[in-house]
């Protein structure tokens, strides 16, 4: 089952208006990352926020971490046509010799020109 | 350098058939995973390669899943029987020992199983 649930499904945005996706996962988790899927580059890996981070910045990105909700959240600002794209959440959960990296359904994000 | 590459890109078989797919990691990475997308879905885990530790499998969702990694490097996964409800795009990913986390993914085979 998966363990990051973003919301919403779908979001659509006029370019220079700021994005703000979210993703809630149910266990312990070591770290949280973001990644982006589109049809160019594939999914490609955009931030990582460990457990005992609150926020995080790259860019026009900035992630918050709530271990305590058991959530984050992805903003994108001053967005660009370039930023459509699907984003997914994916947690890290440690085991006994590795972990494991579990994806969410992911967010569709449409910025229009 | 080289990113993570995958072959077939596209592969269409009839059911019952038994199909190959094979990852090629970035040169160096450790780990290797193996994931499955269907249409508008979101990844679901299949199978972890890490060193030469025994792989975990508890993503393949039947026995007729199976994936090997050989030399440390290339990775094949295999589906025996195919069904229909095998049509999916299959993505490989890599990451090194010095951010695990951080994983690259190949371009992904589509399957269509007819």
């Amino acid at each position: 089952s998966q363990q990051g649930e973003e919301d919403p499904q779908a979001l659509s945005i006029q370019e220079g208006e700021n994005a703000t996706m979210n993703c809630s996962y149910k266990t312990s988790i070591n770290n949280l990352q973001w990644y982006r899927q589109n049809s160019g580059r594939g999914l490609v890996h955009l931030i990582l926020i460990r457990s005992n981070e609150r926020e995080k910045h790259s860019g026009r990105l900035r992630v918050t971490l709530d271990t305590s909700k058991k959530s984050s959240s992805l903003l994108i600002t001053a967005s660009r046509a370039a930023d459509t794209a699907s984003y997914f959440c994916a947690t890290a959960q440690g085991y006994t010799g590795g972990f494991k990296t579990i994806f969410g359904a992911g967010t569709r994000l449409f910025v229009k020109a | 350098g080289a990113g993570v590459s995958q072959s077939p890109s596209n592969k269409v078989t009839e059911k019952g058939k038994d199909v190959e797919l094979r990852c090629d990691p970035i040169s160096g990475h450790t780990a290797l995973y193996w994931y499955r997308q269907s249409l508008g879905q979101g990844l679901e885990f299949l199978i972890y390669f890490q060193g030469n530790s025994a792989p975990d499998k508890s993503g393949l969702p039947s026995d007729r899943f199976s994936a090997e990694r050989t030399g440390g490097s290339v990775s094949t996964l295999t589906i025996q029987r195919t069904q229909q409800e095998d049509s999916a795009v299959y993505l490989c990913a890599s990451s090194s020992g010095v951010n695990p986390y951080e994983q690259y993914f190949g371009p992904g085979t589509r399957l269509t199983v007819t």
